[in-house]
């Protein structure tokens, strides 16, 4: 597909539990970013990556989260040991110019 | 350190109706700037953006904003709303192509057929 796409579209998991978010960006696409949405909420920035710069994590909320992006493509989000405040909907954009970002539908955690 | 303020936390307008979203940010150097819609259980797409040059810009579905230095200002503007228009609206900005970008709390906005 043309656009960007996030897997799985919805997660639930039980508290404790880990969990992987995947993102595929746009194929040429040079930045790739990770926002997270809670519920009736803005964007929250998580990580960033540009090319093969070491990654902006400033957003990450604690060191139960991680993101890594693989040959420049494919990225994944993981939550270590889920907390019930991780519950919000997880979105990923890549941009190639000018920071104009492409959004995926996003992954919708619940953790129970 | 940058930031965008949406003052307007939701709107509700009639179908009809003009509609102006307002947005201000706080940037050190010239921003980039871009208005983003959401739709409910949708990703975000792109309404418009400026970088350079006239200061109003027209984007997809009848939406303008205009960039107004003075004011650090960006307010998103619709002539005549439409029941689809209903959606969450957020600001953002950001610097060069490789500076990460900031987003606004967003505006929720509600159409009265």
């Amino acid at each position: 597909g043309a656009g960007v796409s996030q897997s799985p579209s919805n997660k639930v998991t039980e508290k404790g539990k880990d969990v992987e978010l995947r993102c595929d960006p746009i194929s040429g696409h040079t930045a790739l970013y990770w926002y997270r949405q809670s519920l009736g909420q803005g964007l929250e920035f998580l990580i960033y990556f540009q090319g093969n710069s070491a990654p902006d994590k400033s957003g990450l909320p604690s060191d139960r989260f991680s993101a890594e992006r693989t040959g420049g493509s494919v990225s994944t989000l993981t939550i270590q040991r889920t907390q019930q405040e991780d519950s919000a909907v997880y979105l990923c954009a890549s941009s190639y110019r000018k920071n104009i970002q492409y959004f995926g539908a996003g992954t919708r955690l619940s953790v129970l | 350190a940058q930031s965008v303020t949406q003052p307007d936390i939701h709107i509700t307008v009639s179908e009809g109706a003009s509609l102006e979203l307002r947005c201000n940010y706080s940037y050190g150097a010239t921003p980039y700037l871009f208005w983003y819609v959401q739709s409910p259980g949708q990703g975000l797409q792109l309404l418009l953006k400026y970088f350079s040059g006239d200061t109003l810009v027209q984007g997809i579905k009848g939406f303008e904003a205009e960039f107004k230095r003075s004011q650090s200002s960006f307010n998103l503007r619709k002539p005549s709303v439409h029941w689809s228009d209903a959606a969450e609206y957020f600001c953002a900005v950001g610097g060069t192509s490789y500076d990460k970008v900031i987003f606004g709390p967003g505006t929720s906005l509600s159409v009265i057929p």
